[in-house]
């Protein structure tokens, strides 16, 4: 079974600063995608990013960049110029693509962040 | 782009009542369906997932059921509510690979 570590249960950052959340997993799978999701006060999870694991580059989306460290299974989120409406808790999680519809989400327990003005 | 609409948006329910929550999909064809519970402080565990209509798979034993019998609706069901089904329940849709949607969830809870 996969497992997903998020080791930051709560950061706090100044308005526009540059920002790190991290998230490390396990698995013995060679492919599979990884995720982070953006769940502010009224609960809808938004997809902030997606990666695949085949590919080496890096996803980026505007503000918000990965680094993804395959060897190391290391998939962490940076914003860059963060803004109020970043605050939001964010959940970094796994798939693995097994067809037949076992492709269910395995998350994180979750980063609190918080963008102080 | 596809639309999750999940009703209703809260609930609260006595010990020993029914539940039937339910998710519609607009938007695709055919997606792949999820239910998701999301306890207090934590992240989300995933209850069920369909790939068709009348294809159910759980991913946990518990007290809660689902159904799917319309290609892009999901239901959530239970016989007799216990305090610890309490919490919120997402539904996602998944048509590309590697990508789930989410709805705005309902939030159960109960007494």
């Amino acid at each position: 079974a996969q497992t997903v570590t998020q080791s930051q249960p709560e950061m706090s950052v100044q308005e526009a600063e540059t920002v790190t959340l991290s998230c490390t997993y396990d698995t013995s799978e060679n492919n599979y995608y990884l995720f982070w999701y953006k769940q502010p006060p009224s609960r809808q999870m938004i997809l902030v990013i997606r990666q695949e694991a085949y590919k080496q580059q890096n996803a980026t989306e505007n503000r918000f960049s990965v680094n993804f460290q395959k060897a190391a299974k290391s998939f962490s989120l940076k914003i860059s110029d963060s803004q109020l409406g970043d605050t939001a808790m964010y959940f970094c999680a796994f798939m693995k693509p097994g067809g037949g519809g076992a492709d269910g989400l395995t998350f994180g327990k979750g980063t609190h962040l918080i963008i102080q003005p | 782009s596809q639309t999750i609409h999940q009703w209703p948006a809260t609930l609260v329910q006595p010990v020993g009542s029914p539940l039937s929550l339910e998710c519609t999909v607009e938007g695709t064809s055919n997606p792949n369906l999820y239910w998701y519970r999301q306890a207090a402080g934590r992240g989300l565990q995933l209850l069920f997932y369909s790939v068709g209509i009348g294809q159910i798979s759980s991913e946990v034993p518990q007290n809660l059921s689902a159904s799917r019998p319309q290609d892009r609706q999901f239901i959530l069901s239970s016989k007799k509510l216990l305090l610890s089904d309490s919490g919120f329940y997402l539904c996602a849709s998944g048509r590309v690979p590697g990508t789930q949607y989410f709805g705005p969830g309902t939030r159960l809870l109960v007494l």
